[in-house]
């Protein structure tokens, strides 16, 4: 049962142009999420984070959209650039009992020059 | 301030023998999470252990594999009799106190042949 979902296992955008990464989620108990970037052959890097009692939050060029009443949550990247390609997770928490992460599978970004 | 440190990063057994995976949390941080990332799926959830105990195992099988993390050293994952649906990237975490982000190591690549 798969409770995170990322739909698009790739996405290609141009440098310059918005990055928009989609999660869905199933479980309404989950009330924090979080976005990890991942390279090849190493470990996931934090990015950003959002409390389910907000619906939005923005660090520099990243900003997370969370919309509770679709189960959904979004990444935006602007402006995208080469760096950025990676390989992007999104995480969800309960934040009771072991706080655990439930991670999607993953989108692959690439953004080209 | 060093980050979390797994070794080694890539471990190579054949099918009947022990793997045993370290992991130094960062300075600091008291609680320790394991995750596994099958080829192609996204990071699961494993065990989570704070200093001597084990905290939450759901989602580590239940035959094979053990957690520690002992008062003094690193967290080790030992998995026993490895078999070849073993082999995956295996990444620690840790936090200061289970409400905070969680900070991934490189992870240990294991390979069973």
């Amino acid at each position: 049962d798969q409770q995170v979902k990322q739909n698009s296992p790739s996405l290609s955008v141009q440098e310059g142009r918005i990055s928009i990464l989609n999660c869905d989620y199933t479980n309404s108990m989950f009330d924090y999420f979080l976005w990890y970037k991942k390279y090849p052959a190493e470990g996931p890097t934090f990015l950003i984070s959002i409390s389910s009692i907000k619906d939005k939050n923005e660090d520099g060029r990243f900003t997370v959209f969370l919309n509770k009443s679709a189960k959904h949550l979004s990444l935006h990247i602007v402006p995208s650039q080469p760096g950025d390609s990676a390989v992007y997770f999104c995480a969800a928490q309960i934040r009771s009992g072991t706080y655990k992460y439930i991670f999607g599978t993953g989108t692959r970004l690439k953004v080209l020059a | 301030n060093a980050g979390v440190m797994q070794n080694p990063r890539h471990l190579v057994r054949r099918r009947g023998q022990e793997a045993r995976l370290r992991c130094s949390p960062m300075k600091g941080h008291s609680h320790v999470y394991w995750y596994r990332q099958l080829p192609e799926e996204g990071l699961k959830f494993m065990v989570y252990l704070q200093k001597e105990n084990i905290i939450d195992e759901s989602g580590m099988p239940k035959e094979r594999f053990s957690a520690e993390f002992p008062k003094e050293g690193p967290s080790i994952l030992r998995i026993q009799q490895v078999v070849r649906g073993d082999s995956a990237a295996y990444f620690c975490a840790s936090s200061s106190d289970r409400q905070e982000t969680q900070y991934f190591g490189p992870g240990t690549r294991l390979l069973v042949l």
